[in-house]
């Protein structure tokens, strides 16, 4: 069973335009929210990670936002370049531990 | 210098036959990881080594055994490979506990015949 659920599937968006992705957990327990970033034939790569003390954090164009009482973060990719075309999962860990990946989301983003 | 590398980078046997894929690490980490990336590109743990100690060994049919023989280094062998094997397997690395920051290898493209 998977304890992330990650949407949508896979998306388009146009050069210069907002990305986002949504993750929702079950567990209370998660204390640790990263994101990775995949390029086809390339390993995962850490691109952002938040803790649920904090509701919003930024990296460059890459926001994440938290809601804890919702049991959602999600990824928001601002001035969408065709650069960031990859796959991007979400995942979650309890003190550290054992990373649970969502199932990943495919962007694509057109010149 | 690669940080994690990982070999062979393609993989293509028999079904049947057994297979080894290594990986090494110079990042200076003390844990390793094993996952399996599916067609589906869902990423999924399958072992996991601090200090060459196994510390996480998800439900994985035990025709998969993995080894550690120093920090550096985290090998995976497979036995009486079945289609259902063929998959990117990625290795990975970090510091201290399983969570922290993973670097991941570039990935070993096994697919069975």
């Amino acid at each position: 069973q998977q304890q992330v659920k990650q949407s949508p599937q896979s998306l388009i968006v146009q050069k210069g335009g907002i990305s986002i992705i949504n993750c929702a957990y079950e567990n209370t327990a998660f204390d640790y929210f990263p994101w990775y970033q995949q390029f086809p034939g390339k390993g995962p790569a850490l691109l952002i990670a938040i803790r649920p003390d904090v509701s919003e954090k930024k990296e460059g164009r890459f926001t994440i936002s938290f809601n804890k009482s919702a049991k959602q973060f999600s990824l928001h990719i601002m001035d969408s370049q065709p650069g960031d075309s990859a796959t991007y999962f979400c995942a979650a860990s309890i003190k550290r531990g054992k990373l649970q990946f969502g199932a990943g989301t495919q962007v694509v983003v057109t010149p | 210098d690669t940080a994690v590398s990982q070999t062979p980078k393609y993989l293509v046997t028999q079904m049947g036959n057994d297979k080894s894929i290594k990986c090494e690490q110079n990042l200076g980490h003390d844990t390793m990881y094993w996952y399996k990336q599916d067609s589906k590109k869902f990423l999924k743990i399958m072992f996991s080594y601090n200090n060459k100690e196994l510390i996480i060994n998800e439900t994985v049919p035990n025709r998969f055994s993995p080894k550690s023989p120093d920090k550096a280094h985290l090998n995976l062998h497979i036995n009486s490979l079945e289609l259902g094997d063929s998959a990117v397997y990625f290795c990975a690395s970090s510091h201290t506990g399983a969570g922290e920051t993973q670097y991941f290898g570039p990935g070993t493209r096994l697919l069975v015949l």
